[in-house]
């Protein structure tokens, strides 16, 4: 069966810090791999998406990046974190689909990101 | 890309009661997902309705679907304190990319 894990769970990391989230998928091949970030009490922005290695879409500039150096992994980073980087992020995969779409997502369990 | 929009943005029930959650969007859809989170958690994945579906069942879920006024409600039947969660609906724009509403908070109470 297909698992996917997330990690660290919480971190707490001082303005201008690095971060380096990263999340790895197991039991498939070739998914789509995403990261979302959730402010407290909202809905869930897209940062990034990836359809194979090395190959990232960014949704929304800002101060992070994203590499998948492996077929099943996804890292999160940033090379100086600001308050606003706080919150909640989740990893997700999903079957790869090059057609209409129609498959749901896997979530990872998140990384709780508190930028003091 | 469009996102959903979740109504109301909470709700509270009585164990044993149904909960109904509405989604609204405004251009066609591929598909349209029902999503759940408990606090701090991630989100697990409840049903998929496809456009040229109008109605689909799972348990004690039931997801409609009408494109022609371009929402989707979420029914929870006889629901339980376990219930209590977010619930999000989810659309699918292109490469299945999915965008988020911002969730409807269940709570119910015993």
């Amino acid at each position: 069966s297909q698992t996917i894990h997330q990690w660290p769970a919480t971190l707490v990391q001082p303005v201008g810090s690095p971060l380096s989230l990263e999340c790895t998928v197991e039991g498939t091949s070739n998914p789509n791999l995403y990261w979302y970030r959730q402010a407290a009490g909202r809905g869930l922005q897209l940062l990034f998406y990836s359809v194979g290695i090395g190959q990232i879409s960014s949704e929304v500039p800002q101060n992070l990046s994203a590499s998948r150096p492996q077929d099943r992994q996804f890292i999160l980073s940033s090379k100086k974190l600001l308050l606003s980087d706080s919150g909640f992020y989740l990893c997700a995969w999903s079957v790869s689909n090059r057609g209409r779409g129609g498959y749901g997502y896997t979530f990872g369990s998140g990384t709780r990101l508190t930028v003091v | 890309s469009q996102q959903g929009e979740e109504d109301p943005q909470a709700l509270s029930i009585q164990e044993g009661e149904n909960a109904t959650m509405n989604c609204s969007y405004k251009t066609s859809i591929n598909n349209l997902q029902w999503y759940r989170q408990n606090s701090g958690r991630g989100l697990v994945h409840l049903i998929l309705i496809r456009s040229n579906e109008r109605e689909k069942h799972s348990g004690r879920l039931r997801v409609t679907l009408d494109t022609s006024k371009k929402s989707s409600s979420l029914l929870i039947t006889a629901s339980r304190a376990a219930d209590t969660a977010s619930y999000f609906c989810a659309l699918t724009g292109g490469g299945n990319k999915l965008t988020f509403g911002t969730g409807t908070q269940l709570k119910v109470e015993l």
